[in-house]
Parts: C-alpha cells; structure tokens; sequence
C-alpha cells in the first residue's frame, strides 16, 4: 500500500503565483518524520525541511512554507511568488520507527513554472 | 564546504562489462545510502551502510555490490549492467541521532549511467 500520496503529478503556473504541493501519508506508528526535497533539472535531491511528528507547528522560510496536519495526514508545502527557479520536482518522504526510519517517497510532484 | 560528492557525474558502460560508482562524503555521517532512480520516478534503495554494517534492500538485485572501505568513501559496484540498469545512481548519508532514528539525508549530484 502506499504510504505517500502525491496526487498531482504536474503542476504549471505563471512566475508570481502562489502554488500549493499535496503530500498525504499513511502510519501506523506514532513516530515518524516526514520530509520535502527539491530535485531540480541537474538531478541532485536537496533537502528542504524534516518535521517530526510531535511538532505540528507550520514553518515558514523565506517564500517556502508548510502546513502539516495529522488529523488529515497532510504535510502541504506552498510557494509563495513563485519564480522559475522554483521549477523542479519536489519529493515528500516519511520515515517511520517501526520501518527502521528508512525513507518512503512519494512518487513527486513536477513543477513547471513559467516566464 | 562539507558536502557529498560522487564521481564520475556521467558514465557510459557496455552492456556486461562492470562498472564501479563512487561516492566520498566530507559530513563524517555514519549512515550512507545507495539509490536508484530511473525517469519521472522516485528513488529507490539499493542498500545503506550503518558503519560498516551493511544492510540489503529485499528486492536489490545480485547484480549489484557495494564497498564501504571507511567512513568517508562507499562504492556501487555494478557487475553486469543491463540495459534496465540505465538510471540516476545517487548516494546519500545522514547521521544517527540518539535513539536509533535517524536525520533527514544529504544526497549527492548522482551519477548517469548508460548502459548500451
């Protein structure tokens, strides 16, 4: 089954506009830790944020931010006045106790931002 | 910069003729990771190292091999590629935190081999 959703697969906006990035997850464990990464065209996966699952304080960086809800098993990810340079696929991922905190993607999300 | 380097960035291998990946780390992370991704896909593990204990993913293929010779060098070691092995190699390493989870993973540029 699986345990990350990234239901859209491709998402295109106009530079400036704000876009949101679905991730929904599936545990059963009360620990866990669920991440964003960047992978733009060149191919190496950047790390954006990790957040535990006692913390469900939303975080803000710069035009970056996150808004995680565990009564919906969501861990959405907004870009504010987005700019091209945005344009990459973005990853969620959880890591799990019981799953020895490897990591369990989503199948990403392509981002296309356009001039 | 500390940083995850892997070389070379782009490798073209003939199909049977073994290749070898390499991946350096200056992180001092005691837990690195080997990844396989293949277009418009998510990675997907191939082994990770916790020190020197090595641990293989179920469904990783014999074909491929992997050294740790010490903490900062880890090798892929692909014996007989086939054209199925054409993807992104991508090495990644993280550091365990107290109480065995462990800290989100650093990832290298990744390595694009080709298999003809």
């Amino acid at each position: 089954a699986q345990k990350v959703t990234q239901a859209q697969t491709e998402i295109s906006v106009v530079e400036k506009e704000d876009v949101t990035l679905d991730c929904v997850y599936e545990t059963r464990d009360t620990t866990y830790y669920l991440f964003w990464y960047k992978q733009p065209p060149s191919g190496e996966l950047v790390f954006l944020i990790r957040r535990n699952s006692f913390d469900e304080q939303n975080e803000i960086s710069g035009r970056y931010s996150w808004n995680f809800q565990k009564s919906t098993s969501s861990f959405n990810f907004t870009i504010t006045a987005s700019q091209v340079v945005d344009s990459a696929v973005y990853f969620c991922a959880l890591s799990e106790a019981g799953s020895n905190y490897q990591l369990i993607w989503g199948a990403g999300t392509k981002l296309i931002i356009k001039p | 910069d500390a940083m995850v380097i892997q070389n070379p960035r782009y490798q073209v291998t003939q199909f049977g003729k073994p290749v070898t990946l390499s991946c350096s780390q200056t992180l001092n992370h005691n837990v690195m990771y080997w990844y396989q991704q293949k277009s418009s896909q998510a990675p997907k593990l191939l082994f990770h190292y916790y020190d020197k204990d090595f641990n293989n993913e179920a469904d990783t293929p014999d074909n491929f091999q992997s050294r740790r010779p010490n903490t900062s060098f880890c090798f892929l070691d692909i014996r007989s590629p086939g054209l199925g092995d054409t993807a992104m190699y991508l090495c990644a390493t993280s550091r365990e935190r107290p109480g065995g989870s462990y800290n989100e993973q650093f990832f290298g540029p990744g390595t694009r081999l080709t298999v003809l």
